[in-house]
């Protein structure tokens, strides 16, 4: 089983549509992120949960939600985006306060707004 | 200012032969981590290999290299027996400081193309 899934693999919405993206680690780490990866930018880092507590939100629009019910699941709740919202949404797990604190990643959601 | 910078956009090797994809960092802490990443078409960011700060020896994963020069800042990505499958994105990253992953940052990647 893959170490961090992620539900769908791909989501067309319209500006009004409301939709949420799932994350889940089977590795049992203590952090989860989500990163937004749109075309020719680097990877942009928009949420951090510590222990289920949000301890970074990189000046992301309020149209993003995130929440973090326990240290196995993700979610990034949707609503009113633009299309200049479309884009690779990434989840990443670690475990915070290992020497390496390495990340591993989700396959992605390819979000296309209309 | 760029914290990661990798200043080749693209990159061809021939099947077989060896590659190296530049990255220099920019921090003032002591403490950090290295790390290089793939990302093939299918969008999933696959780690490869890890450099701590205080690390004396490079670090090497099967046939991943990490040349680094702590003086110059720099830890560049040695792919060694290029295959065709590791025609990718690379992203190289750092994580400063701290314990969480908000001091993660990543750099513009480079795409590597092997040729048969």
């Amino acid at each position: 089983e893959t170490g961090v899934t992620q539900t769908p693999r791909h989501l067309v919405m319209g500006m009004t549509n409301k939709k949420s993206l799932k994350c889940e680690q089977h590795l049992g780490h203590n952090a989860m992120y989500w990163y937004k990866q749109s075309a020719k930018k680097p990877l942009e880092l928009m949420f951090v949960y510590n222990f289920k507590e949000q301890t970074e939100n990189n000046s992301v629009p309020s149209r993003f939600s995130p929440e973090c019910p326990n240290s196995s699941h993700l979610f990034l709740h949707l609503h009113t985006l633009q299309p200049e919202d479309s884009a690779l949404y990434l989840c990443a797990s670690s475990q915070e306060g290992r020497r390496t604190d390495t990340q591993y990643f989700g396959p992605g959601t390819r979000l296309t707004v209309l | 200012a760029q914290k990661i910078t990798q200043t080749q956009p693209g990159m061809f090797v021939q099947e077989k032969e060896a590659v190296t994809l530049d990255c220099t960092y920019d921090t003032s802490d002591q403490s950090y981590g290295l790390f290089w990443y793939k990302q093939p078409s299918s969008g999933e960011m696959i780690f490869l290999i890890y450099q701590g700060s205080y690390d004396e020896q490079n670090a090497t994963e099967g046939r991943y290299s990490l040349n680094f020069q702590k003086a110059r800042k720099s830890a560049n990505l040695v792919i060694s027996a290029s295959q065709l499958g590791d025609s990718a994105m690379y992203f190289c990253a750092m994580r400063e400081g701290g314990n969480y992953g908000q001091n993660f940052v990543f750099g513009p990647g480079t795409r590597l193309s092997v040729l048969p």
